[in-house]
């Protein structure tokens, strides 16, 4: 089973609120990973998370704060964010962070009104 | 550094008919390289990984690339394409050290019935 899942599908939010989403995979992967997407537009890594600490932050603005909970959940919390801040959030797992292969979710849509 | 061209942002192609997406990279070792589809709305699925073992190499749906180092090129083929393949293609190279995904800019596919 080569499967990641994410929480919501679909996010509306106000530049006020606070919301959270979540990934959680059962491989027993200890390698996580959080990315942002742009409509047409590759991939960008934001995080990465690495035997439960946090390894790589690509100088991700503060109003995106990750966490990883356990080795099979992953959380990106989300507050005051603005409307650039719509894309679809993808979170993938691997082996461990040496292990290349990543598996991606179907990730969450996000909207910020 | 390493880096990854795909040569191709469009290509269109009748049912039936072969696929080719083409993919370059710019790599200072042997590469680690991926393609990955992404259906619309959609997460990353992993067609196939090249890892230094056998050149060609057989994926998923029928999806296959061959690893030429004297070209730098692994580029991705089907013999015959069916209307399911229509999404965007994305090829990877991962960067030594940090085992970061560098992503090519995509090539969106499009099956013509």
């Amino acid at each position: 089973d080569t499967e990641v899942t994410q929480t919501p599908k679909h996010l509306v939010m106000g530049m006020t609120n606070k919301k959270s989403l979540k990934c959680e995979q059962h491989m027993g992967h200890r390698a996580m990973y959080w990315y942002k997407q742009k409509a047409k537009k590759p991939p960008e890594l934001m995080f990465v998370y690495s035997y439960e600490k946090l390894s790589i932050n690509e100088s991700v603005p503060s109003r995106f704060s990750p966490e990883c909970p356990n080795s099979s959940l992953l959380n990106l919390h989300l507050h005051a964010l603005q409307p650039e801040d719509s894309a679809l959030y993808l979170c993938a797992s691997s082996q461990d962070h040496r292990k290349e292969t990543q598996y991606f979710g179907p990730g969450t849509r996000l909207l910020v009104l | 550094a390493q880096s990854v061209t795909q040569l191709d942002s469009h290509v269109s192609v009748s049912e039936g008919t072969p696929v080719l997406l083409r993919c370059n990279y710019s790599s200072s070792y042997s590469p680690s390289l991926f393609w990955y589809v992404q259906h619309p709305n959609k997460g990353l699925q992993l067609l196939l990984k090249y890892t230094s073992a056998a050149t060609l190499v057989k994926g998923i749906n029928g999806f296959e690339a061959e690893f030429k180092k004297s070209e730098t090129s692994f580029h991705l083929t089907k013999p015959s394409a069916h209307m399911s393949d229509a999404a965007e293609y994305f090829c990877v190279v991962v960067t030594s050290g940090t085992y970061k995904y560098i992503f090519g800019t995509g090539t969106r596919l499009k099956v013509l019935a």
